[in-house]
């Protein structure tokens, strides 16, 4: 079985400033790897995936995560946070040869002025 | 509609109450999850769906926790004698094939309390 470990549960971080969420993962075999993030009373949204390829992948709105099959990471980083990235993040990992994913407990991000 | 749809979006329940969750799935998605997020913790897997048949339902808690997708679309979570330990938000999920690694996509979940 695969577990994830998110090993920050609360992260405050000043606006601007650079913000990495750790996250780690357990498995025997190869898996796939994402991060989701839920604004607010929102559901959840897929930020970035690990499938293959690149071991560096990045969003949209400036994130990218490496993936390190040594270290068994998948940490996410971010070179300037604004007030909007505060959220709740969520590290998953599925199988590649499965369907459901497996969240870590989450890291709640507070961005402040 | 655009995204996947719950409802109640909140229920409060009696201890011992029987509850339904709907979920609306992406329009054409093939699989459809069931997840349960106890407060501060991240989503647990429940069962998955792939059309109507139900493949995996090894995260149901227990025998009251009963989930159906009869036409391959709509998915109901049923809960039987709800037990304060059943307080949580409940996502459903769906996602367009049953390939490891395709995008799934969240509802806004049912939060349930259990009084």
């Amino acid at each position: 079985a695969q577990s994830v470990t998110q090993l920050d549960s609360q992260v405050p971080v000043f606006e601007e400033a650079p913000v990495e969420l750790r996250c780690n993962y357990s498995s025997s075999v190869s898996v796939y790897l994402f991060w989701y993030v839920q604004y607010p009373n929102q559901g959840l949204q897929l930020l970035l995936k690990y499938l293959s390829g690149s071991t560096l992948v990045k969003s949209i709105n400036g994130f990218e995560a490496e993936f390190n099959k040594s270290q068994t990471s998948f940490h996410l980083r971010k070179p300037s946070v604004h007030i909007s990235d505060t959220a709740e993040y969520f590290c998953a990992v599925s199988l590649n040869s499965g369907y459901a994913l497996n969240f870590g407990k989450g890291t709640s991000l507070l961005v402040t002025p | 509609g655009a995204g996947v749809s719950q409802s109640p979006r909140y229920k409060v329940a009696k201890r011992g109450q029987d509850v339904a969750l709907r979920c609306d799935p992406i329009s054409g998605h093939v699989s459809l999850f069931w997840y349960q997020q106890a407060l501060g913790q991240g989503p647990e897997f429940l069962t998955y769906f792939q059309n109507e048949a139900q493949l995996d339902k090894s995260g149901l808690p227990s025998d009251r926790f009963f989930a159906e997708r009869p036409e391959g679309s709509v998915s109901t979570l049923k809960i039987q004698r709800t037990q304060q330990e059943d307080s949580a938000v409940y996502l459903c999920a769906s996602s367009f094939s049953d390939s490891s690694g395709n995008t799934i996509y969240f509802g806004e979940g049912s939060w349930l309390t259990v009084v």
